[in-house]
This record gives C-alpha cells, sequence and structure tokens, in this order.
C-alpha cells in the first residue's frame, strides 16, 4: 500500500520561499513507472497543479506555466521523497498543497499541507 | 480561468441522477484520457474515474465516466447526502506538457 506523508511548515512570509517535502512508502522515488506530483487547492482557484518529477533513465519534470518561474521539485533517493519549492511567495499562494503520485491521474495523495502566507 | 470548463454548480434531490460537464479542445481531451475526482474541503481529493471510464477499486458503480471528442461526463445515480462534494476534471495538456484540472463543480443534494 502506497502511503505519502507531507512535512512543512505552515506558515510563510511574503517574499519567502515556501518548503515542503513528501515522504514515501510502498513505493520508489526513482521507479521507472511513477511520477510524483504536486497539488494546491484553494477556494478561489479550485485544484491546481503545480509540476512533477520522474525518472525514466533519467530524472525529468514538468512545471505548470503559472509557477514555472519559481518552482523547483526535486527527488531526494537516500530519503525516498521529494520536495517542493515556491520561491517569492505572495498571500496568492495560500492553499492547501498536496503532494500525489501518478502519470495523468493521481491515485494517491498526501494528507494535505494549510500553507499560509502572512506576515 | 481554466483551461477545463465545468458548471459551478449543479443539484439534484436524493435517488436521482446527475451528469457533470467537462469541455476542454483538441489539444487536452480530444488527445488525453480524462479523470475525475471528488473533494470534500479539508479531506484529501479522492480519484473517481481513470482513462475516461474507468473505477479504481472500491469506487461503486453509481459513478461512471464517458468521453466524447473535446468533452467528457461524469454521472453519478442514486444520489446519496454523503455525495455532496466538489467535481473536478483533470487531463494532460499535450501543448504545454502540463495538467489542467477544470474549475470545479459544486454538488448540491437537496
Amino acid at each position: 500500500q502506497v502511503q505519502l506523508r507531507q512535512s512543512g511548515p505552515g506558515l510563510v512570509k511574503p517574499s519567502q520561499t515556501l518548503s515542503l517535502t513528501c515522504g514515501i512508502s510502498g513505493d520508489s522515488v526513482s521507479s521507472n513507472s511513477a511520477v510524483w506530483n504536486w497539488i494546491r487547492q484553494s477556494p478561489s482557484r479550485g485544484l491546481e497543479w503545480l509540476g512533477r518529477t520522474y525518472y525514466r533513465s533519467k530524472w525529468s519534470g514538468n512545471y505548470a506555466v503559472s509557477v514555472k518561474s519559481r518552482i523547483i521539485i526535486n527527488p531526494d533517493t537516500s530519503k525516498n521523497q521529494f520536495s517542493l519549492q515556491l520561491d517569492s511567495v505572495t498571500p496568492e499562494d495560500t492553499a492547501v498543497y498536496f503532494c500525489a503520485r501518478g502519470d495523468q491521474y493521481f491515485d494517491y495523495w498526501g494528507q494535505g499541507t494549510l500553507v499560509t502566507v502572512s506576515s | 480561468q481554466s483551461v477545463l470548463t465545468q458548471p459551478p454548480s449543479v443539484s439534484a434531490a436524493p435517488g436521482q441522477k446527475v451528469t457533470i460537464s467537462c469541455s476542454g479542445s483538441s489539444t487536452n481531451i480530444g488527445k488525453n484520457y480524462v479523470s475525475w475526482y471528488q473533494h470534500v474541503p479539508g479531506t484529501v481529493p479522492k480519484l473517481l474515474i481513470y482513462d475516461n471510464n474507468k473505477r479504481p477499486s472500491g469506487i461503486p458503480d453509481r459513478f461512471s465516466g464517458s468521453k466524447s471528442g473535446r468533452s467528457a461526463t461524469l454521472g453519478i445515480a442514486g444520489l446519496q447526502t454523503g455525495d455532496e462534494a466538489d467535481y473536478y476534471c483533470g487531463t494532460w495538456e499535450s501543448s504545454l506538457s502540463v495538467v489542467v484540472f477544470g474549475g470545479g463543480t459544486k454538488l448540491t443534494v437537496l
């Protein structure tokens, strides 16, 4: 059974960096068939896919156009986890952030982390 | 504004059937699989339908999915009060190599 466990702060100041981690059990971040994603949800924007990382003989990733200039999603093979880094946050980035496994659909999700951007 | 268009809300009485539409374009729904998610605020989104019309293990057959051309539809039969939630469609946008979601549809069971 795949389980995703998120960790990271729930409060970030404007202009600073949001950092979250997603620990994986029951699968491998280096799997040649899995894809690892970050998705957020807010009342004003609904579900919003942010980006993904995956391994197919080499590491690759894709990012949403809306955040492409300030997002990094990195795998950590030593800890079997992956992380989200979102720079220069504003109150518009306040949302519940989820990690999730999947390519074109998402079958396993982390528990969600409410991240509030406020001074 | 979302790439995929869903009605903001739908409603129906318990026991009835409701459909939720998801409209896209030739570069997303037109050439890729569609998935559907149920989200009750404060909980984790749940995968209801994948690959247009497949149900994961544990999802009752009251939930169904279909796709035709550039649109997809989620059907929920035998509505229950527990079905009240936000429903989202999602697919791959081939022109940008990104995942896109619809804006979400709030289902009210009257």
